[in-house]
């Protein structure tokens, strides 16, 4: 059974400070996402990371992965108040043209001044 | 409409009752999926449908019945459900890409309360 574990659970920031949350997995995965979503909303898609050493960046928010360790990061630089939100990663497995997703629990971000 | 949407977005029903909710994507999409949120659990995806055939099905009990008429829409019609089926309920859709999954967009979800 595939597992995903994220952690912090729960982490808050300050404004201006730098964060890691960390995504790791059980078996062996072609594809990792993550999501975002605030409260009361869905999720959005961040980032899709499809292949060992893959780093993607949008803003303030930086993914990376290693295949091989089976572990996803994603950074925060210089946070702000905009950034809170819950943060999923997703792994997906089976290698079938549909997706099928195992998520983390979520890491709840609150950001403050 | 743009994306996925979902109605209602939020229900309140008995253990009696018998209701539906309704997914229906805008995207061109071929795959739609049914998850759970419950409070302090992951994501927990319930149902696959690809081509508007069924693919998945996690375990979910039968008091849980999808339904997938057309590629845009997907419904999932409930049943004497239980208090403990209280929850979030997410529909995503993504395209079908030759071998390799992308990503889900996922609605707004339907909060559900069982009584």
């Amino acid at each position: 059974e595939l597992k995903v574990e994220q952690n912090p659970l729960f982490l808050s920031m300050q404004e201006g400070k730098n964060y890691t949350i960390y995504c790791n997995y059980s078996t062996t995965s072609d594809r990792l996402y993550w999501y975002r979503q605030d409260p009361g909303k869905s999720l959005e898609s961040l980032f899709v990371l499809l292949s060992n050493g893959a780093v993607k960046q949008e803003g303030r928010l930086m993914a990376s992965l290693d295949t091989k360790a089976r572990l996803s990061t994603l950074h925060i630089t210089a946070a702000v108040h905009d950034l809170s939100a819950t943060y999923f990663c997703a792994v997906g497995f089976g290698g079938t043209s549909y997706g099928k997703l195992t998520f983390g629990q979520g890491t709840i971000l609150t950001v403050h001044p | 409409e743009t994306g996925v949407t979902q109605t209602p977005r939020h229900l309140v029903m008995g253990m009696t009752n018998k209701k539906s909710l309704k997914c229906e994507q805008h995207l061109g999409h071929n795959a739609m999926y049914w998850y759970k949120q419950s409070a302090k659990k992951p994501l927990e995806l319930m149902f696959v449908y690809s081509l508007e055939e069924r693919v998945e099905n996690n375990s979910v009990p039968s008091r849980f019945s999808p339904e997938c008429p057309n590629s845009s829409h997907l419904f999932l019609h409930l049943h004497t459900l239980q208090p403990e089926d209280s929850a979030l309920y997410l529909c995503a859709s993504s395209p079908l890409a030759g071998g390799r999954a992308d990503t889900q967009y996922f609605g707004p979800g339907t909060r559900l309360t069982v009584l």
